[in-house]
């Protein structure tokens, strides 16, 4: 079947532009989660959504970062007034609660 | 003191050599361990979970000691195509994963 999905695959913003990062997960699963990826390191949590609800927000690094989940599928990123620091890749990964998780293929965003 | 820490490597060995990375958490109350794998470019893919009692995929061993809060993988028969990154991953509590910034591995032949 599908995995998880994102768009765009690459995004390039002007610095204070907004934007927005679709994610669609693997079909019938509950939690999706944002992680944000700097060159060279780890995947960083943002947010975790179970369903629609948005249960952990705890690693958006700023009030400029919000995510949604409106009918517990596809969610949205959306950074306000970008600035460079947030240039990186931004990857989505889905699954059934309490089990592994499936990462789709990232949006890179480049902030000039 | 980062939550997940692991060698950033590179680690650089011939084919067919044996190689062991290590992993370290830092949260006793963690409940499930992974290892991920991610090329260049890409997503990082699961690798295998690693349980208490050790487990084995073919080439790949995964070892947990919960004492001492230590993850291990080893890969053996290395092959060209094992050149990656691995991560090491903790569950915190039912959905709260942690990432290790990932150790480098090249196979050369």
């Amino acid at each position: 079947g599908a995995g998880v999905s994102q768009s765009p695959r690459y995004k390039v913003a002007k610095r204070g532009q907004d934007v927005a990062l679709r994610c669609d997960p693997i079909s019938g699963h509950v939690s999706l989660f944002w992680y944000q990826q700097a060159l060279g390191q780890g995947p960083e949590f943002l947010t975790y959504f179970q369903n629609e609800a948005q249960l952990d927000k705890s690693g958006l690094p700023s009030d400029r970062f919000f995510a949604e989940r409106p009918e517990g599928s596809v969610s949205t990123l959306k950074i306000q007034r970008t600035q460079q620091e947030d240039s990186a890749v931004y990857l989505c990964a889905s699954s059934f609660p309490s089990v592994a998780q499936y990462f789709g293929p990232g949006t890179r965003l480049l902030v000039l | 003191r980062k939550e997940v820490e692991q060698d950033p490597g590179p680690f650089n060995v011939p084919e067919g050599a044996t190689v062991a990375f290590n992993c370290t958490y830092s949260n006793s109350a963690s409940q499930s361990f992974f290892w991920y794998r991610q090329d260049c470019r890409k997503e990082p893919k699961l690798l295998m979970s690693v349980y208490s009692s050790g487990n084995e995929d073919g080439r790949f061993t995964a070892q947990l000691n919960r004492a001492s809060q230590y993850i291990s993988l080893l890969i053996r028969d290395s092959k060209l195509s094992d050149s990656a990154t691995y991560l090491c991953v903790v569950n915190l509590n039912n959905n709260d994963m942690r990432f290790g910034a990932g150790t480098r591995l090249t196979v050369k032949p």
